[in-house]
C-alpha cells in the first residue's frame, strides 16, 4: 500500500462549482500535512498547511481526520485559474525525521 | 529572492554518461530533498538529507548518489545514466516538519 494515496481524477468541473479531493495516508503517526498545487511542468508550490482543527484560506478549506487517516481539500466557487494538479503531502514519523511523502496528485480542470 | 536554485534546467545525456545535478538553497533550511517526477507517478523521493552531513535513501535511490556538501548545497549524481532515468528532477528544502520549497526542476533526457 502506498504511504499517500489520492484519486488521480481528472475532475472536470464548471466555473463556480464546488469540488472536493480526499487523500489517505497509511502511517498513523504522521505529523504534518499539506496541500500543494502544481501547474503543468512547473515546480509544486504550497497551497496550504492542514491543521487538526481544520483551516480555511479564502475559497479553500482543508480538513484532517486522524481517526480515519485522511485529509481533504474543498474548493468553492472554482475559477479557471484553479486548473492544476493538487498534491497531498504527509510527513510520516520515522527514524529520519520529516521526509515529505507526496501523493501522485489529483488533476482538476475547471471549464467555462 | 533566490530560494532554491537548481542547475542545469535541461540536459540530454547519452546512455552511460555521468552527470551531477546541483542544488542550493539560501533559506538556512536543515532538510533537503531530491525527487523525480514521471507522468502519472507523482513525486518520488530519491534521497533525503535531514541535516548537513547526513543522507538517507528514499523510495527510488538505485542509480543515484548524493552529497550534502554543506548546509546550502545538496547534489545528485548519476554515475551511468540509463533511459529509465529520463525524468524531471526537483530539489527541495524545508525546516523540520514544515513545508518544502522547490527549485524549478531539471528536465533530463537519457538517449
Amino acid at each position: 500500500r502506498k504511504e499517500v494515496e489520492q484519486d488521480p481524477g481528472p475532475f472536470n468541473v464548471p466555473e463556480g462549482a464546488t469540488v472536493a479531493f480526499n487523500c489517505t495516508y497509511s502511517n498513523s503517526a504522521s505529523q504534518s500535512f499539506f496541500w500543494y498545487r502544481q501547474d503543468c511542468r512547473k515546480e509544486p508550490k504550497l497551497l496550504m498547511s492542514v491543521y487538526s482543527s481544520g483551516n480555511e484560506d479564502g475559497r479553500f478549506t482543508a480538513q484532517l481526520n486522524r481517526a480515519s487517516q485522511y485529509i481533504s481539500l474543498l474548493i468553492r466557487d472554482s475559477k479557471l485559474s484553479d486548473s492544476a494538479t493538487y498534491l497531498c503531502v504527509v510527513t510520516p514519523r520515522g527514524e529520519y525525521g520529516n521526509k515529505l511523502v507526496f501523493g501522485a496528485g489529483t488533476i482538476l480542470r475547471v471549464k467555462s | 529572492n533566490a530560494g532554491v536554485t537548481q542547475t542545469p534546467k535541461f540536459q540530454v545525456l547519452k546512455t552511460g554518461q555521468s552527470m551531477t545535478l546541483q542544488c542550493a538553497q539560501d533559506m538556512n533550511h536543515n532538510s533537503m530533498y531530491w525527487y523525480r517526477q514521471d507522468p502519472g507517478m507523482g513525486l518520488r523521493l530519491i534521497y533525503y538529507s535531514a541535516s548537513e552531513g547526513t543522507t538517507d535513501k528514499g523510495e527510488v535511490p538505485n542509480g543515484y548518489n548524493v552529497s550534502r556538501l554543506n548546509k546550502r548545497e545538496f547534489s545528485l549524481r548519476l554515475e551511468s545514466a540509463a533511459p529509465s532515468q529520463t525524468s524531471v528532477y526537483f530539489c527541495a528544502s524545508s525546516r523540520q516538519r514544515s513545508e518544502a520549497f522547490f527549485g524549478q526542476g531539471t528536465r533530463l533526457t537519457v538517449v
